[in-house]
């Protein structure tokens, strides 16, 4: 059975810093990879999706790398902030359109 | 935009009542799936479905059962509340029908907060 797992639970940070938040997974059959962020009492934002066959997506201030062959997953955000504090969840697509997401990272921005 | 609503935002009951949560997609999306997300546990799947009238249980099934009758809407039901399905509810759509692909994504609902007292 798939599972995802993100570390830190929990991230503190001035603004301006760049900063790293890490997924990995246990069954590499995977078809793709998304990251997802979601403010206090709220639904999921999609942020950005990395195909299997692909090694890493951008978008504005937001990378994400994956390495399929090792689990991982990375989501790069330069000069954070305030605005960035979330929680951002890592999620695995298997067959079916499923996802099995990861317990997330919460995330503070300090102005 | 794809928009996925949801009927309540919050939600009280009392133990022993049945409970309803609804949700409707408006892009004509042909999966649709409900979770529930509870401090250091995550999101899980209770249910989904590929199309009307089908429905597939999901890894905490126990206690939910769920309606498709029409193509954008997804009913979530409890059918006799209790204090341990206390939660916060988030319901999802996406496009291809069942099929393994690699570019679909989830679309989710702003989530119904539900309190079992």
């Amino acid at each position: 059975k798939q599972e995802v797992t993100q570390i830190p639970a929990a991230l503190s940070v001035p603004e301006g810093e760049n900063l790293v938040l890490n997924c990995s997974f246990t069954d590499s059959a995977i078809y793709n990879l998304q990251w997802f962020r979601q403010d206090p009492g709220k639904g999921l934002t999609s942020l950005l999706l990395i195909q299997s066959s692909q090694r890493e997506q951008t978008s504005g201030r937001l990378n994400a790398s994956l390495d399929k062959s090792s689990g991982r997953s990375t989501l790069y955000i330069a000069a954070s902030q305030p605005g960035d504090s979330a929680t951002y969840l890592c999620a695995v697509s298997n067959a079916g359109n499923m996802l099995t997401f990861g317990g997330g990272t919460r995330l503070m921005v300090k102005p | 935009d794809v928009k996925v609503t949801q009927s309540s935002r919050y939600l009280v009951k009392r133990t022993g009542e049945k409970v309803f949560l609804e949700c409707v997609q408006d892009m004509d999306h042909e999966n649709m799936f409900w979770y529930r997300q509870d401090p250091g546990l995550g999101l899980r799947l209770i249910y989904f479905s590929y199309d009307v009238k089908m429905k597939e249980k999901g890894d905490i099934p126990e206690g939910y059962s769920v309606s498709r009758e029409k193509k954008e809407r997804f009913s979530l039901i409890l059918e006799s509340a209790s204090t341990n399905q206390t939660s916060m509810y988030l319901c999802a759509s996406s496009l291809l029908r069942g099929a393994t692909t690699s570019t679909d994504t989830q679309y989710f609902g702003p989530g119904t907060r539900l309190t079992v007292l």
